[in-house]
């Protein structure tokens, strides 16, 4: 069974700091991964996603995560911070990509002016 | 592209009715549809895969005969939640891959159900 944790359920940083938000998977196969943003009262938006490939992930707005099979890690990074990252950021796991996701418990990001 | 669309937004309901979700791709053919169930702070959960002319597959611990899912087309799936109960209030969440065997899903916007 595939599980996602997400530590912390909400990270605070400054405008322009570093962004990070960790996600570790356990699957039996290899996954596919991905971060989703979910903006309020809106739908989920897809971030990134590693399948195959290169482990550095590069994604929309700026966000990045590495792939990192000895760790388990699916880290979700992003240089500077800004106003408009201020969202829940959910990583999610799925085997052989056709299958529905499983989510972790999300991470509600805070931008402090 | 790929946008997926959900109706209603929020629905309110009496309990022991039955309330029907419409998901629909617009701009793509959806092999495959998902369910999911999102609890207030926390995450969302898989409820059932839907395949176009298929019967739905359901995760384990989902009641298939009160979630009654239907996937009648290749832009459309509904979720039906039937005699519908206040624990049964949620928000419901559909997503879309656009052809077997992709990995990517688009998600829909949502649906809040409140069961009185």
């Amino acid at each position: 069974a595939q599980s996602v944790t997400q530590l912390g359920s909400h990270v605070s940083v400054s405008e322009g700091a570093l962004v990070l938000l960790r996600c570790n998977y356990s699957s039996s196969v290899p996954p596919y991964l991905f971060w989703y943003v979910q903006y309020p009262n809106q739908g989920l938006q897809l971030l990134l996603k590693y399948t195959t490939g290169a482990t550095l992930v590069k994604g929309i707005n700026g966000f990045e995560a590495e792939f990192k099979k000895s760790e388990t890690s699916f880290h979700l990074t992003k240089p500077s911070a800004h106003m408009s990252d201020a969202a829940e950021y959910f990583c999610a796991v799925s085997d052989m990509g056709a299958d529905g996701l499983t989510f972790g418990k999300g991470t509600h990001l805070i931008i402090q002016p | 592209g790929a946008v997926v669309s959900q109706h209603p937004s929020r629905v309110i309901c009496k309990s022991g009715t039955s309330v029907k979700i419409e998901c629909r791709s617009l701009d793509f053919q959806a092999t495959t549809m998902f369910w999911y169930r999102q609890f207030p702070k926390k995450s969302l959960m898989l409820m059932a895969t839907s395949n176009e002319g298929s019967k739905a597959t359901y995760e384990q611990g989902v009641e298939k005969d009160k979630f009654l899912i239907n996937h009648a087309s290749l832009t459309l799936s509904t979720l039906t939640v039937t005699s519908a109960h206040p624990e049964d209030s949620s928000f419901y969440i559909c997503s879309a891959s656009k052809a077997s065997g992709t990995d990517t899903q688009y998600f829909g916007p949502g649906t809040r159900l409140t069961v009185l």
